[in-house]
């Protein structure tokens, strides 16, 4: 079974610009979550979404959003981009529900110069 | 808003010692999952935690729930230089469905 997907591995964008990031969740799962990794915060939860519909979200500007496919497939896009958005996004895909086991992509690094 | 605190956020330990890392919360956990991260990786599951009390092994790592489901534990007996990484718990809010990250302890294994 396939693990989670996540692309690009790696980008490095300007400041204001703006930025999509990509998800496959394992086949089956149907929830995805996203969280904002770095060195002094952890893992700070973003939103999760299930059934295209987006279920929870954390405490983050409106620049962040993000969207589900059908497919469950999951993007996030982060908006006029700032230096502090620096950091590894992270994906997690789980059956039903942010109860269930999360399974974590490799991460997409953003760096914001 | 919730949080989950862990401490402490950094151990240095010789090969053979014991590590343990704590988990709280200022509210009552419906369950609480533990991960583990090595360096330059994704954070991988390795338990979850139901029941008030609960104590499972893996191994040399005792994972504990407290009974008020407030707080929780990881326990490493003999570490090895393959324990190196940072630890996460993640406690499952009963209140609001979402799951919080503690902020991590990272575990450096000296040989």
């Amino acid at each position: 079974k396939a693990g989670v997907t996540q692309t690009p591995r790696y980008l490095i964008k300007t400041r204001g610009q703006q930025v999509t990031l990509s998800c496959s969740p394992i086949s089956g799962h149907r929830s995805v979550s996203w969280y904002q990794q770095t060195p002094g915060q952890g893992l700070q939860f973003l939103f999760e979404y299930f059934s295209e519909t987006q279920r929870n979200k954390g405490n983050f500007p409106g620049r962040f959003s993000g969207r589900q496919f059908s497919n469950s497939r999951s993007e996030m896009n982060v908006s006029t981009l700032e230096l502090g958005d620096s950091a590894l996004y992270l994906c997690a895909s789980s059956l039903a529900h942010s109860k269930n086991i999360q399974y974590f992509g490799a991460g997409t690094r953003l760096s914001v110069l | 808003g919730q949080q989950v605190m862990q401490i402490p956020q950094y151990q240095h330990v010789q090969e053979g010692e014991d590590f343990t890392t704590y988990c709280n919360s200022s509210t009552t956990l419906s369950n609480i999952q533990w991960y583990k991260q090595r360096p330059g990786g994704h954070p991988v599951f390795l338990i979850q935690l139901v029941k008030s009390g609960e104590v499972k092994k893996q191994k040399r790592l005792t994972f504990q729930f407290g009974e008020a489901k407030k707080n929780s534990s990881l326990h490493i007996t003999a570490t090895q230089t393959t324990d190196v990484g940072t630890y996460f718990c993640a406690g499952l809010s009963g209140n609001t469905g979402k799951l919080i990250f503690g902020q991590g302890t990272t575990l450096q294994v000296k040989p």
